[in-house]
């Protein structure tokens, strides 16, 4: 069966500190692969989203970057993390592009 | 703005209650999905319903698809105190094979069921 894993669970980082966060996926080959962010009781905003090993499309201008090294990697990386990028990540797999979408288990980043 | 909004915001309800929530977007549409989020974790995906269907049923859950009013309702029947969750819609936009099939998704409503 496939599942998804992300770590870490919570991270704390100051103000213009490095921000690297891992998605892997297991039991899958050639997934798109998707990071979203969640604010506080709002719904999710799509930040990028992956096809196949380097290819990432950016949804929205920003501080963060995603990389895909592997097929079932999916990293989201800053390299100055802002008061603004604090939120709750998600990432994200699918078979087909828009359809059902199985989701990682978050990670909890409070820039301060 | 956003492609799919979420009404109500907020939900309460007694435990056996139907709970109700509606969701309207903008565009045309490929499929809409709802999707569950329990308190700190990731989501969940409930039901699927494509842009030709006009119901679907899934134990508890019942999804209808409006494509003339660009609505879309949940309706979870004899909620229990375990369905507390916020609950998300989300739309893959028809943009004519033009787009990739990335989801969008709304704001979600809050449920809380009483028990």
């Amino acid at each position: 069966s496939q599942t998804i894993h992300q770590w870490p669970a919570t991270l704390v980082q100051p103000v213009g500190s490095p921000l690297s966060l891992e998605c892997t996926v297991e039991g899958t080959s050639n997934p798109n692969l998707y990071w979203y962010r969640q604010a506080a009781g709002r719904g999710l905003q799509l930040l990028f989203y992956s096809v196949g090993i380097g290819q990432i499309s950016s949804e929205v201008p920003q501080n963060l970057s995603a990389s895909r090294p592997q097929d079932r990697q999916f990293i989201l990386s800053s390299k100055k993390l802002l008061l603004s990028d604090s939120g709750f990540y998600l990432c994200a797999w699918s078979v087909l592009a828009g359809g059902q979408e199985f989701f990682g288990p978050g990670t909890r980043l409070t820039v301060l | 703005s956003q492609q799919g909004e979420e009404d109500p915001q907020a939900l309460s309800i007694q435990e056996g209650e139907n709970a109700t929530m509606n969701c309207s977007y903008k565009t045309s549409i490929n499929n809409l999905q709802w999707y569950r989020q329990n308190s700190g974790r990731g989501l969940v995906h409930l039901i699927l319903i494509r842009s030709n269907e006009r119901e679907k049923h899934s134990g508890r859950l019942r999804v209808t698809l409006d494509t003339s009013k660009k609505s879309s309702s949940l309706l979870i029947t004899a909620s229990r105190a375990a369905d507390t969750a916020s609950y998300f819609c989300a739309t893959e936009e028809n943009a004519g094979g033009t787009s990739y099939g990335k989801l969008t998704f709304g704001q979600g409503t809050i449920l809380t069921v009483h028990p």
